[in-house]
């Protein structure tokens, strides 16, 4: 079962921004570093942001990351077509000693 | 660039073990910890087991501890998870993937994932 909490569900229009929340305990994004994750249909995950805000090398910087205390987000700016997709955060927890995701938010555009 | 390809998945009754592996290319594969993480269809993400780089640190999820032993081959770059003991709610995909290395264990590639169904 997932330890994060995330709104099953967010839309915007083609331009516009969309933040996604994550929250969880001390035990893990009170602790650790938050990584966000996306995920086309019928493809495999691939990581968006790490450490909180830091982008892979080929991420858009339309995507950004922050912390605070227990919960963090994840923002879309400037929200195209092809941003639809289900999102995922994750955090190492120090209590269950393994990572734990995200319910996962699915983002569509309208 | 970095290829990670898992096989092995299939159909398994209840009880039985199945040994999925995860064949890593376009990296030094020795020099990263690894995960497996899984996914059933329409549903989230659920991380499995990790091991360290160099095989000695392994940490498992609960629902798995004690019937899945993850584990590496450096020489051959692959990844493996033995699953014994199988139930229904295993069935599931079954993605590999490579730890970057910075605190929080970000994974920053995965393979195409193996699908796994346990049924009778």
């Amino acid at each position: 079962q997932s330890v994060l909490t995330q709104p099953p569900s967010a839309s915007g229009t083609p331009g516009q921004r969309v933040t996604i929340s994550c929250s969880g305990s001390s035990s893990n994004i009170g602790s650790n570093a938050v990584n966000w994750y996306h995920q086309l249909p019928g493809t495999a995950p691939k990581l968006l942001v790490y450490s909180n805000n830091q982008r892979p090398s080929g991420v858009p910087d339309r995507f950004s990351g922050s912390k605070s205390g227990t919960s963090a987000s994840l923002a879309i700016s400037g929200l195209q077509s092809e941003d639809e997709a289900d999102y995922y955060c994750a955090a190492w927890d120090d209590s269950l000693n393994g990572n734990v995701f995200g319910t996962g938010t699915k983002v569509t555009v309208l | 660039q970095v290829q990670l390809v898992e096989s092995g998945g299939g159909v398994v009754q209840p009880g039985r073990s199945l040994r999925l592996s995860c064949e890593a290319s376009g990296f030094t594969f020795s020099y990263f910890a690894m995960h497996w993480v899984r996914q059933t269809p329409g549903k989230g993400l659920e991380w499995v087991a990790l091991i360290s780089s160099d095989g000695a640190r392994k940490h498992y999820a609960d629902s798995v501890k004690g019937r899945f032993t993850i584990s590496r081959d450096n020489s051959k770059n692959t990844l493996y998870l033995q699953m014994s003991s199988l139930r229904d709610e295993d069935t599931t995909v079954y993605y590999c993937a490579r730890d970057l290395g910075v605190p929080g264990s970000p994974l920053d590639h995965w393979g195409q994932g193996t699908l796994v169904t346990v049924s009778s």
